[in-house]
């Protein structure tokens, strides 16, 4: 069974204070590694499409890595803006064109 | 440039109502998909549709049904409702049909509370 779990649950850095957040995945076959990006009381936003081991994708401040059993998005330089929950999410030969979520990162950045 | 469009944003309904939250989508999207988000589970796949007159069960079906007529349309009925299907209710929608990578655009959710 494919599966995503992601870390930490919660993170909280200081403005400028750089870091990574994790996504693992379980999958048959990988089709692609998603990163979404969602503000409280919005829909997520697609933010990265990771297909093979060794790309690295970047936008801003975040750069999303990926290898055979994880995928990070690193956080580099963060402002309270970059605030938001970050989601995972793997498309897998099992489920088409469906996709299986992590739990997600809830990341406070202060000022 | 509306995207995926959601309604009702909020909804309070008692144990047994039924209701149909509705999805709209301008991008000429073939697939169209409905996930629950819950704390700390992630987005579950309700039902998901990859072209008009053509839908299938996701991962927590049970007590929901959906209809596709129409390319744009994509509504979720609950058919008695149960506080267990208390939760934020997401449509999204993707092109490329039988394309495998195409990211999801997502409406803003309903916010459901079964009371």
């Amino acid at each position: 069974e494919d599966q995503v779990t992601q870390s930490p649950e919660a993170l909280r850095l200081q403005e400028g204070e750089s870091s990574s957040l994790n996504c693992s995945y379980t999958v048959s076959g990988l089709r692609g590694l998603f990163w979404y990006r969602q503000d409280p009381g919005k829909g997520p936003e697609f933010l990265f499409t990771l297909y093979s081991a060794g790309e690295e994708k970047e936008k801003e401040r975040l750069k999303a890595t990926l290898t055979k059993k994880e995928s990070f998005l690193h956080i580099t330089a963060p402002k309270p803006e970059d605030s938001a929950t970050y989601l995972c999410a793997v498309q897998g030969d099992n489920y088409g064109q469906n996709f299986v979520f992590g739990p997600g990162t809830r990341l406070s950045v202060l000022p | 440039n509306a995207g995926v469009t959601q309604t009702p944003k909020f909804q309070v309904l008692k144990t047994g109502q039924s209701m149909t939250l509705q999805c709209a989508q301008d991008m000429n999207h073939e697939y169209m998909s409905w996930y629950r988000q819950d704390p700390g589970m992630g987005l579950r796949l309700i039902h998901y549709s990859v072209g008009a007159g053509i839908t299938d069960q996701g991962e927590v079906p049970n007590g929901y049904n959906v209809s596709r007529s129409t390319t744009e349309d994509f509504p979720l009925r609950l058919l008695s409702a149960a506080p267990s299907q208390t939760s934020v209710y997401f449509c999204a929608s993707s092109s490329d049909r039988g394309f495998h990578n195409s990211p999801l655009h997502f409406g803003n959710g309903t916010r459901l509370t079964v009371t």
